[in-house]
């Protein structure tokens, strides 16, 4: 089973500012089975990008995602203060789908 | 429009049972393989089962195999999980969220709001 690790836990921002969100597979995940979501409280998880570097529908240009092998990375380029909230990655496996555990984007 | 209507949530004993259904509309959902993902209370996302587009594949958490079945009924357009002797650990919000393939990338595209299980005596 590949384990995906998020980092950091929590990344403690102010609006406008760069965010750069890590995630790191235990093994080597195709690119084309990495995704990002996105999940505010209350709220379920929304597609921000997949295949590693592809943003879904109605997802705006400051985010981007990049990575290859086992490194994987979601940046924020100008954080907008609907852009505070939670990011999880995703492996898309041939027999399960595992998340990582989740990075908290909050406001400084 | 793609929705996802989750139901069948609810407060249940330990070792008891429970059946979620997934109702969906506006796409072919005979078309796509489908997911049970959950999230326990101020947890992180956990991929529970997915089915294939004709019930051909499936697969399963360890943390629920033996104990939980997913399955489809394309003419009615819905999905369900069937949970049997229930822990307080499974104890979470259930969404079903639909796969997509497109272009060689996968992910899971849309998400129902979800339905909260409580396994508690």
């Amino acid at each position: 089973e590949i384990v995906l690790t998020q980092s950091p836990g929590t990344l403690s921002l102010s609006p406008g500012e760069r965010a750069t969100l890590s995630c790191r597979a235990s093994q080597s995940v195709s690119s084309s089975y990495l995704a990002w979501y996105q999940q505010k409280p209350g709220q379920a998880p929304r597609l921000l990008i997949y295949g590693a570097s592809s943003r879904a529908t109605g997802i705006p240009d400051r985010f981007s995602g990049s990575g290859s092998g086992t490194d994987f990375t979601l940046t924020i380029s100008r954080l907008e203060p609907e852009d505070f909230a939670v990011y999880y990655c995703q492996q898309y496996g041939s027999s399960e789908r595992t998340f990582g555990q989740g990075t908290k984007v909050e406001i400084k | 429009e793609v929705q996802l209507v989750e139901s069948g949530g609810g407060l249940v004993k330990p070792g008891g049972s429970l059946r979620l259904s997934c109702a969906a509309s506006g796409f072919t959902f005979s078309s796509y393989s489908m997911n049970w993902v959950r999230q326990a209370p101020g947890k992180g996302l956990e991929w529970v089962s997915s089915i294939s587009s004709s019930s051909s594949y499936i697969y399963y958490a360890d943390s629920v195999k033996g104990r939980f079945t997913i399955s489809r009924d394309n003419a009615k357009n819905s999905l369900y999980l069937q949970m049997n002797s229930l822990r307080a650990e499974d104890t979470a919000v259930y969404y079903c969220a639909r796969d997509s393939c497109s272009g060689g990338s996968c992910s899971l595209d849309y998400w129902g709001q979800g339905t909260l299980v409580t396994v508690s005596s």
